[in-house]
């Protein structure tokens, strides 16, 4: 089955560029999703299909995806960017729907 | 208002059975796939189980697969989660998405409902 591979955790100053990675074999042939999720709340889509944004999202979080690499980016991090985020895509292989582990973003 | 809500967590003995229910409103329900997914404690994110926008195909993760059944009413707007045999390793906070065909996200999501396994 498919894996994606994500750091447990990033720690970033308020105000600088937090990246968050998501490996897999060969993602960048497949569309991305990432989400946010703060304790106790349900997770919410922050970027799809790569770097689209749903509408609320600001345009300091972005999307790549590239060879066998993803990256969530957040430019100018705030304390309220402090959240664990979960990237997912679609195995079409095998017709499942895949989570990363999640990455742990602190604000320092 | 958009939005899913998922009840009928609960207290379940292993090896009992539970049906997990989500109710659809504010947008075309009958038009989406649906999703369950669910979150142990302390842990990240797992997809469960979907289904297409007529209930004629569904899809599992190869651990619940011959426990768990997911079905909708789209006449009722909703979706259930039928769980037999249930695992203390099923103990886990089980979400209701919608699923955006084509690109395979999860746009609206529910509050979650607790299901517990324990005796």
């Amino acid at each position: 089955s498919y894996v994606l591979t994500q750091p447990p955790s990033v720690s970033v100053a308020p105000g600088q560029t937090a990246k968050i990675t998501c490996g897999g074999n060969k993602i960048g042939s497949k569309s991305v999703h990432w989400y946010h999720q703060k304790p106790g709340r349900a997770p919410v889509l922050v970027v799809y299909d790569d770097n689209d944004r749903p509408s609320g999202i600001p345009e300091r979080v972005s999307g790549s995806n590239s060879g066998n690499t993803a990256t969530l980016t957040i430019s100018r991090v705030e304390a309220g960017d402090e959240a664990d985020y979960y990237c997912q895509v679609w195995d079409s292989s095998s017709d499942h729907w895949v989570f990363g582990g999640g990455t742990k973003l602190t604000v320092l | 208002e958009v939005q899913v809500v998922e009840s009928g967590g609960g207290l379940v003995r292993p090896g009992g059975s539970l049906r997990l229910s989500c109710a659809a409103s504010g947008f075309t329900f009958n038009s989406y796939y649906m999703t369950w997914v669910r979150q142990s404690p302390g842990k990240g994110l797992e997809w469960v189980a979907s289904i297409n926008e007529d209930g004629s195909d569904k899809y599992y993760v190869d651990s619940v697969k011959g426990r768990f059944t997911i079905s909708r009413d789209n006449a009722r707007e909703s979706l259930y989660l039928h769980m037999n045999t249930l695992r203390a390793e099923d103990t886990a906070v089980y979400y209701c998405a919608n699923l955006v065909s084509g690109y395979w996200y999860f746009d609206l999501w529910g509050r979650g409902t607790l299901v517990t396994v324990s005796s």
